[in-house]
């Protein structure tokens, strides 16, 4: 069975510093990855996918993501944060025709 | 253009009340629906998932039922709520799993 891990359950950084948020999954078959943003009572947003090839995506808003296969793992970046930047968000993982498995969620807090 | 409509925005129910959230989807055929539930501080739950019109699957048994009357309505129901079913719950549809999962904007639910 397939499984997320957000290490990080909150992370709290300042404004233009530069923020990673940790994704970690467990599958024995190959994998499409997604992050997702919420912001406050709002639905989610794909910020940007890993389906196949090169392992670094980029998404919109100034994000990315590495895909780690070795260390099954998708990590989301941005070399500096916005205050816009606060919101959860969410690692999913999906094998090819399953139903989605979402991660627990990291909560983003861009302090000025 | 593909949209999801979701609503009520926000719901106050009493104990002990009947439930019906709606979620319909525009611009597409045969779409997967989802039901997820966040509840206050926690990642999401699927409820609920739908890969044909009649055709329901419940992955968390509770006193919530769903429902597709039609190939883009999706209704999630309640005879009796509890105090543990208050939340955020969200609606999602998609086609192709590579593309990952639209979400609609989310419907609050308070019981009272």
């Amino acid at each position: 069975a397939q499984s997320v891990t957000q290490l990080d359950s909150q992370v709290p950084v300042f404004e233009e510093a530069p923020v990673e948020l940790r994704c970690n999954y467990s599958s024995s078959v190959s994998v499409y990855l997604f992050w997702y943003v919420q912001y406050p009572n709002q639905g989610l947003q794909l910020l940007l996918k890993y389906l196949s090839g090169s392992t670094l995506v980029k998404g919109i808003n100034g994000f990315e993501a590495e895909f780690n296969k070795s260390q099954t793992s998708f990590h989301l970046r941005k070399p500096s944060v916005h205050i816009s930047d606060t919101a959860e968000y969410f690692c999913a993982v999906n094998n090819y025709g399953q139903n989605f498995v979402f991660g627990p969620g990291t909560r983003l807090s861009v302090l000025p | 253009s593909q949209t999801i409509h979701q609503w009520p925005a926000t719901l106050v129910q009493p104990v002990g009340s009947p439930l019906s959230l709606e979620c319909t989807v525009e611009g597409t055929s045969n779409p997967n629906l989802y039901w997820y539930r966040q509840a206050a501080g926690r990642g999401l739950q699927l409820l609920f998932y739908s890969v044909g019109i009649g055709q329901i699957s419940s992955e968390v048994p509770q006193n919530l039922s769903a429902s597709r009357p039609q190939d883009r309505q999706f209704i999630l129901s309640s005879k009796k709520l509890l105090l543990s079913d208050s939340g955020f719950y969200l609606c999602a549809w998609s086609v192709r799993q590579r593309n990952g999962y639209t979400f609609g904007s989310g419907t609050r639910l308070t019981v009272v």
